[in-house]
């Protein structure tokens, strides 16, 4: 099974900074990294799709990068409906699995 | 637009039964691959199993194998997964989710769409 840890576990942010979530692979993944936002009581929306690709409808100010083993998400200019909590998921092989989650606050 | 609906959610013994649907619409439903996803009161996400967009193939978690069983009826648009010998720790609510085309080589697709969810609760 390939684990995914994502860090930081909990990031507290003031409106327009930058945010920046690492997830690394316990093994080679290649493109097969994908990034969901989840806000309280609401089922998870994809965000970026295949590490680098923003999905239809997501604001420009999130951005993926990344392949094989490291990835990383970048909220730029953060805004206040951004918090949430975001996961890392891999679609490499099964089963399937999801890093542990970063919760983003707004100071 | 892409809809998908849970139900079948509910209150249930250790060891008894109980099976979920996802309704789908919107799309193709016919085409596409189909996931459960699980989520523990306050925990991460948790894979639980996948059907292949015609039923033919079927893979679970070790968590659940033996014990729960995904299944579609495309003429009816509609995803099951049928969960018996329930333990406390399938607490969660479950989600189905829709697996994307491929669309990049050599690399597989995202869960692109995902219902609402609905909460199973194993208690005495």
């Amino acid at each position: 099974e390939i684990v995914l840890t994502q860090s930081p576990d909990f990031q507290s942010v003031t409106p327009k900074e930058k945010v920046t979530i690492t997830c690394r692979a316990s093994q080679s993944i290649g493109s097969s990294l994908h990034w969901y936002q989840q806000k309280p009581d609401q089922s998870p929306k994809l965000l970026i799709k295949y590490a680098s690709q923003s999905f239809s409808g997501v604001p420009s100010r999130f951005s993926g990068s990344g392949s094989g083993t490291d990835f990383t998400l970048t909220i730029n200019s953060l805004e206040a409906e951004d918090a949430a909590t975001y996961y890392c998921h891999q679609s490499s092989s099964l089963p399937q699995t999801f890093g542990q989650g970063t919760k983003v606050e707004i100071k | 637009q892409v809809q998908l609906v849970e139900s079948g959610g509910g209150v249930v013994q250790p060891g008894r039964s109980l099976r979920l649907s996802c309704a789908a619409s919107g799309f193709t439903f016919s085409s596409y691959a189909m996931h459960w996803v699980r989520q523990a009161p306050g925990k991460g996400l948790e894979w639980v199993a996948v059907i292949s967009y015609d039923g033919s193939n079927k893979y679970y978690a070790d968590s659940v194998k033996g014990r729960f069983t995904i299944s579609r009826d495309n003429s009816k648009n509609t995803l099951y997964l049928q969960m018996n010998s329930l333990r406390a720790e399938d607490t969660a609510v479950y989600y189905c989710a829709r697996e994307g085309f491929v669309v990049v080589v050599a690399a597989t697709p995202p869960l692109d769409y995902w219902g609402q969810g609905t909460l199973v609760t194993v208690s005495s």
